[in-house]
């Protein structure tokens, strides 16, 4: 069955301190890998996407398929960057229809 | 930047009536989704559409609900008769090509009474 864990609901961290979010999968064939993120009242945003292998407002993400991991990391924690993230995983074929992980709060405390 | 609407912004109805949330993808857009999050859940896929034909429904898309592209800019999703469990925060997304990173509105938060 395909599905996607982010097991921490809420992590809080202090500004400039590292950050990984956690996201593992469970899939069979090549799945992609999007983080979304949702500021307080606003439209889930992309933040980035496994295959472009870019660094947004200094977020990475790595797919580990050994792990079947795509854990998000910042080096250093900006309190702009409390918001909600989700990790979702799309079929490389098909309908391309999005699975969503429940989402991990992120508050970056001062 | 191109964004895709949504509208109301919320919607309250009484419990057997019908609804029609409304859409605007981005208009070069040809992949259409519609999604709902019941508070405290996660994200869940409802629909999607393409070449003005539904190309896969979840579970939870019964016979009650059904979409629509009516002309070439709106995209909707009707309940023909509400539950209370109906209740929740749908999302509109689009995305240019399959496979590419879709685009979500604002959502339409849906309260059953």
């Amino acid at each position: 069955a395909q599905r996607v864990t982010q097991p921490e609901k809420l992590l809080s961290v202090f500004k400039g301190a590292p950050v990984e979010l956690k996201c593992n999968y469970s899939y069979s064939g090549s799945p992609e890998l999007f983080w979304y993120v949702q500021y307080s009242r606003q439209r889930l945003q992309l933040l980035l996407r496994h295959i472009s292998r870019e660094s947004i407002k200094g977020f990475t993400a790595d797919l580990n398929k050994g792990e079947t991991s795509f854990h998000l990391k910042k080096p250093f924690a900006q309190e702009e960057d409390s918001a909600m993230y989700y990790c979702a995983l799309s079929r490389s074929s098909g309908t391309y229809k999005y699975i969503f992980g429940t989402g991990t709060r992120l508050k970056v405390l001062a | 930047e191109p964004e895709v609407t949504q509208t109301p912004s919320h919607q309250v109805t009484q419990m057997g009536q019908e609804v029609i949330l409304r859409c605007v993808p981005i208009s070069n857009h040809l992949y259409f989704y519609w999604y709902r999050q019941i508070l405290g859940q996660k994200v869940e896929f409802l629909v999607s559409f393409y070449n003005n034909e539904i190309s896969e429904k979840s579970e939870i898309f019964d016979d009650q609900f059904s979409v629509e592209r009516p002309d070439g800019s709106n995209f909707t999703l009707k309940i023909r008769s509400t539950k209370l469990e109906d209740s929740a925060m749908y999302f509109c997304a689009s995305s240019a090509q399959g496979g590419q990173p879709q685009h979500f509105g604002d959502g339409t938060r849906l309260s059953i009474l």
